[in-house]
């Protein structure tokens, strides 16, 4: 069964602070993978596209990486700040066409405290 | 730029009760779709469309209907609303598939009592 789960569900740290967090997949074949920022009351708003031969990829204070092989991904969040405070949902598409070949991450729940 | 514009934002419904979901892009987007966030899990996909006047079930289409008469309108509907129908429903669009960016609205919270 093609899944995503997504580590830590919650995480809280410190503004300026760096955090990590973890997306494993298991959808096969792999088209590509998605990071999602979403607000509180708000709908998911891409942050970055990660395809097959990339590795590591940088948008601001986030970088995404992804390692094919052992299907898992991360979203690096560098100096935080407490507008990063959000579910941050990974994505995962995989390759034979249709939408519903998406498959969406319950998320992380992040809080940056002042 | 509106985006993706759902309405209503909030909604409480009894059981049974029906209604409808409008979902408006102004991307002139021919892909669009509508998803339920519940506690816990990641976004399902409910029904979806490639273009006007077509539309197509996802992985929890029981107990919704959707139309997609005009290309910028995607309308969901709830004919007899049932207390697991209480959820946040997302609409989202796209211009194709592969690699391309859905675009999500604010979301609709709708609670059946």
């Amino acid at each position: 069964k093609n899944q995503v789960e997504q580590s830590p569900q919650s995480l809280i740290i410190l503004e300026g602070k760096n955090c990590t967090l973890q997306c494993n997949y298991t959808v096969s074949p792999f088209s590509n993978l998605r990071w999602y920022k979403q607000d509180t009351g708000r709908g998911p708003v891409s942050l970055t596209i990660m395809t097959f031969s990339e590795n590591t990829k940088s948008n601001g204070r986030y970088t995404a990486t992804l390692d094919a092989d052992t299907k898992q991904s991360s979203l690096h969040i560098t100096a935080s700040q407490l507008s990063d405070s959000a579910s941050y949902i990974c994505v995962v598409r995989g390759v034979g066409g249709g939408y519903n070949k998406l498959i969406f991450g319950a998320g992380t729940r992040l809080a940056v405290h002042p | 730029n509106a985006g993706v514009t759902q309405t209503p934002k909030f909604r409480v419904l009894k059981t049974g009760q029906s209604m409808t979901l409008l979902c408006a892009q102004d991307m002139n987007h021919e892909y669009m779709y509508w998803y339920r966030q519940d506690p816990g899990m990641g976004l399902r996909l409910i029904h979806y469309s490639v273009g006007e006047g077509t539309t197509a079930k996802g992985e929890v289409p029981d107990g919704y209907n959707v139309s997609r008469l005009k290309k910028q309108n995607f309308l969901l509907g709830l004919e007899s609303a049932a207390p697991s129908q209480t959820s946040v429903y997302f609409c989202a669009s796209s211009w194709g598939q592969g690699n391309t960016e859905a675009f999500f609205g604010q979301g609709t919270r709708l609670t059946v009592v």
